[in-house]
This record gives structure tokens, sequence and C-alpha cells, in this order.
């Protein structure tokens, strides 16, 4: 079975640019998750999908942060315009339901230098 | 608002020995408590998961205990290897919520 897929692997940046990172889910998977990681701290969840559907986005900075999953299966996260403490890895994984005693299954995630 | 403090941040032992990771959490009305692995540059793995109702779960050398009551978790790795040199992460889920709340993690180093 193949897991979750992100790409980039690691993307430098200048501030006020532009980025958008891809994730996969594992086949079949119908919830999605987004998640900030910086240096030394635990990830934090910027959103969760169920399908097609945002279920929590409270966390989601919204004046840059922008993320869809438009068919319920792949989805994109971007940031316009990137800040230097946006510097982290941002890592996706997906469960099989909306289900708390359901795993979730991580990629590797996408590490964002902001310069 | 709910916080997750683990402790030790680093740890550091010879190659057999049995050790202890600590995990407390501030507020005790939690539905699950998860521990994960983290190696570098590569995502999480889910090592156990504990329901609110239980107290113990093991999975080969590992074994996790949760006191809900006292806001305390124990993940106790025997007979240690270099092997299980990662990061590890405790994170709890809230009642009626289905956010994962993380700590930053013990990174152990288990020397040969």
């Amino acid at each position: 079975e193949a897991g979750v897929a992100q790409s980039p692997r690691y993307k430098i940046i200048e501030k006020r640019q532009s980025v958008a990172f891809w994730c996969n889910p594992i086949s079949g998977h119908a919830t999605l998750y987004w998640y900030q990681q910086i240096l030394g701290q635990g990830p934090k969840l910027l959103i969760q999908f169920q399908n097609n559907g945002v279920v929590d986005d409270s966390q989601l900075p919204k004046d840059r942060f922008s993320a869809e999953r438009l068919k319920g299966v792949d989805s994109t996260l971007k940031i316009q315009p990137a800040k230097l403490e946006d510097s982290a890895v941002y890592l996706c994984a997906s469960s099989q339901e909306l289900d708390l005693a359901d795993t979730q299954y991580f990629g590797p995630g996408t590490r964002l230098t902001v310069l | 608002k709910q916080e997750v403090t683990q402790i030790p941040a680093a740890l550091s032992v010879p190659e057999g020995e049995n050790l202890v990771l600590n995990c407390s959490f501030t507020d005790s009305a939690i539905y699950n408590l998860q521990w994960f692995r983290q190696d570098p540059g590569k995502g999480l793995t889910s090592l156990l998961l504990i329901q609110s109702s239980q107290r113990e779960q093991t999975s080969g050398r590992l074994n996790a205990s949760l006191d809900k009551s006292s806001g305390r978790s124990t993940l106790y790795i025997a007979a240690s290897q270099p092997g299980d040199s990662a990061t590890y992460l405790c994170a709890v889920s809230g009642a009626g919520s289905y956010q994962l709340t993380f700590g930053k993690g013990t990174k152990l180093s288990v020397i040969p």
C-alpha cells in the first residue's frame, strides 16, 4: 500500500513570495489533515478535510493560508504572502474515516524556509 | 486550552537499557492519547493509541500507560536498541474535538 505522498520535499523562498504544497493521501482515505511543525515543536493542526468539506480550520491563518481538496482526493496548501515565521515543516496526514480511533498516516513533509 | 508537556526533552541511554518517557496534559477530558515516533526528515508513525477508558496498550517492546485523572501517560521501552533512536511525540484528542494536541517530543538516542 502506497503511503501519503507530498511534494516538494524542500522549498526555499523569500518573504512576501507565494508557495504551494501538494498532498496525495492513501487511496480510499476520506479524511485529510495539514499540520505545521516549527523546529523544536510538536505538529499543530492547520486544517482538516472530510472528503472535500472542511471539518476544522480554526487554527489556519486565513489572511495568508488557504487549502483546498476539490475532488476529495489530493489537496493543496498555499501561503500568500509568506512571512519569516512560516518557516516550518508542513505535514500532510490521512485517515480512513473521521474517527478519533482511526490511525493517522503521515507523509514525509515539506520543509519550507522563508528568507 | 489543552497543553501537553513531555519530559525529558532529550535522553541518551546505552543499548539494552529499559527506559520511560513521560507525557502530561492539563485537561483530563480527553478522548484518547497517542504516542508517535518521528525520524529525521520523515513524517510521524503511530506507535500506540490508548482510548480514555483504557489503562494501557502494548506492542512488542513498547508499553504505554494512561492515568487520565492525573493527566499523565508513560511510554516504556524495554531492552532499547540503536534503531529506537528517534523523537517520540505524545498527542491527546479532546472530547468533542477531532484535533490532536501534541507535545514537543523527547529526542531519544540509544548508544551502541
